[in-house]
């Protein structure tokens, strides 16, 4: 089987540093995504990664360690509009096939003034 | 452009009824998806179609049935409506082989079924 764990719940300021974990369970993996979905929108992609370390984009960064099967959303400088929910996600699959994408219960941020 | 587009965005209906959803991309991808998320946000995979032809298809009632009539549409018909149906409905697409961003999918803005 498979399983994704991530908390339910974060809440922070504004112009503050949250981190969201993710730890996972699954065969055939080859990398760990994360998305953001607003209320009432859709998902929209922030990150992947297939290799440990860490991948930055602007105020974005996710981490990845394969041997922990573990990874981390690292969000800087808070902003109000950074309250929504975030999804890791696994993907997975065997070699040739396609590549299926597994996501977790998402993580509900709230910024605060 | 919307990338990916579904219609229609609302839906309310009768239990017992049947019911479609439309969806199309315009990114020329060559797979797409159907996913549901429920109350909780969980959001779970239904179907995934790539080049017109059923690759994933989790275990969901045979009430639902999608269809591709080419590689840039995935319709989801809906027999018989239940309660549970209740939801919103995603469609996706993604490149299949794309390195970059692994399964970069992207989202359409969802169809919000409520059967009453």
């Amino acid at each position: 089987g498979q399983s994704l764990e991530q908390p339910s719940e974060v809440t922070a300021v504004e112009g503050a540093i949250v981190q969201i974990n993710c730890t996972y369970q699954t065969s055939g993996f080859y990398g760990l995504s994360w998305y953001q979905q607003h209320d009432g929108g859709a998902p929209t992609f922030l990150s992947y990664n297939a290799l440990d370390g860490l991948e930055e984009t602007g105020r974005f960064s996710s981490f990845l360690s394969r041997s922990d099967s573990y990874g981390y959303l690292l969000l800087q400088e808070l902003q109000m509009k950074d309250s929504a929910s975030y999804f890791c996600a696994v993907s997975r699959g065997s070699s040739g096939s396609a590549r299926q994408l597994t996501f977790g219960s998402g993580t509900q941020l709230t910024v605060l003034p | 452009d919307t990338a990916v587009s579904q219609t229609p965005k609302y839906l309310v209906t009768q239990m017992g009824n049947d019911k479609s959803i439309k969806c199309e991309q315009n990114l020329g991808h060559d797979t797409m998806y159907w996913y549901k998320q429920d109350s909780k946000k969980f959001l779970k995979i239904m179907f995934s179609y790539n080049n017109k032809e059923l690759i994933i298809n989790e275990t969901v009632p045979n009430r639902f049935s999608p269809k591709s009539p080419d590689k840039a549409h995935l319709n989801l018909h809906i027999n018989s409506l239940e309660l549970g149906d209740s939801a919103v409905y995603f469609c996706a697409s993604s490149q299949r082989g794309q390195r970059a961003g692994g399964n970069t999918i992207y989202f359409g803005e969802g169809s919000w079924l409520t059967v009453v």
